[in-house]
């Protein structure tokens, strides 16, 4: 199964917003209220900032925030924060316990 | 609080074989389904694999389907992977990551922990 489409970079200045997306096909994204979003710095694992979708788990600020429409998925980061720059990557479930991620996008603070 | 760490990883000539390892603290390990993600150099996320909590179920991608093996040991709170046939596409970070119990959908709403990683290497 192919990897799931986002851009491969996104910037956006402090305090602004930025949406970043995540196009999959009827089989993933459109296909399951199951996509999530990662957090990853560099030389760090990825971190959870989004699952099924829309919800945040306990500690990730509520300027992060997802959606979905059809067969894309979306990461809206509001109130930009120097530490919000690094790589974000999507993923969603494609039935039968597979598992498929984006190819990332690096976000930059400017 | 949660803690994950793998061990395992090394440089392995292509064909030869490893077994990684990721032992579990902080929480109810079997209540959890266990997954392996990795990375390859400067390159994105990749699922590996996934097991259930009791150690019942297991589901791979189709890069590992026949070389790659998931288990666990629930008295030991410990994780593995054993990989055969190793090829140059293996090299990679290898996390381990916890799935959030969603019924027979174990992969279905991502990983909430992650391990620091361990670096496999296959090279000749």
């Amino acid at each position: 199964q192919s990897a799931l489409t986002q851009p491969p970079s996104a910037s956006g200045s402090l305090g602004q917003s930025v949406t970043i997306s995540c196009t999959g096909t009827s089989s993933d994204i459109g296909g399951f209220n199951y996509v999530s979003w990662y957090q990853q710095h560099p030389d760090k694992a990825p971190k959870l900032m989004i699952s099924e979708v829309s919800q945040r788990p306990s500690g990730v600020p509520d300027r992060f925030s997802g959606s979905k429409s059809g067969n894309m998925a979306f990461l809206t980061v509001s109130g930009l924060q120097a530490e919000d720059e690094g790589d974000y990557y999507c993923s969603s479930y494609a039935g039968s316990n597979n598992l498929i991620f984006g190819g990332g996008t690096k976000l930059t603070v400017l | 609080e949660v803690q994950l760490l793998e061990s395992g990883g090394g440089l392995v000539q292509p064909g030869g074989s490893l077994t990684l390892s990721c032992a579990a603290s902080g929480f109810t390990f079997s209540s959890y389904a266990m997954s392996w993600v990795r990375q390859a150099p400067g390159k994105g996320l990749e699922w590996v694999s996934v097991i259930s909590g009791s150690g019942g179920s297991s589901y791979y991608a189709d890069s590992g389907k026949g070389r790659f093996t998931i288990s666990r040991d629930n008295s030991k709170n410990a994780l593995y992977l054993q990989m055969n046939t190793l090829r140059v596409e293996d090299t990679a970070v290898y996390y381990c990551a916890r799935a959030p119990p969603r019924g027979a959908r174990m992969v279905a709403v991502g990983f909430d922990n992650w391990g620091q990683g361990t670096l496999v290497t296959v090279s000749a």
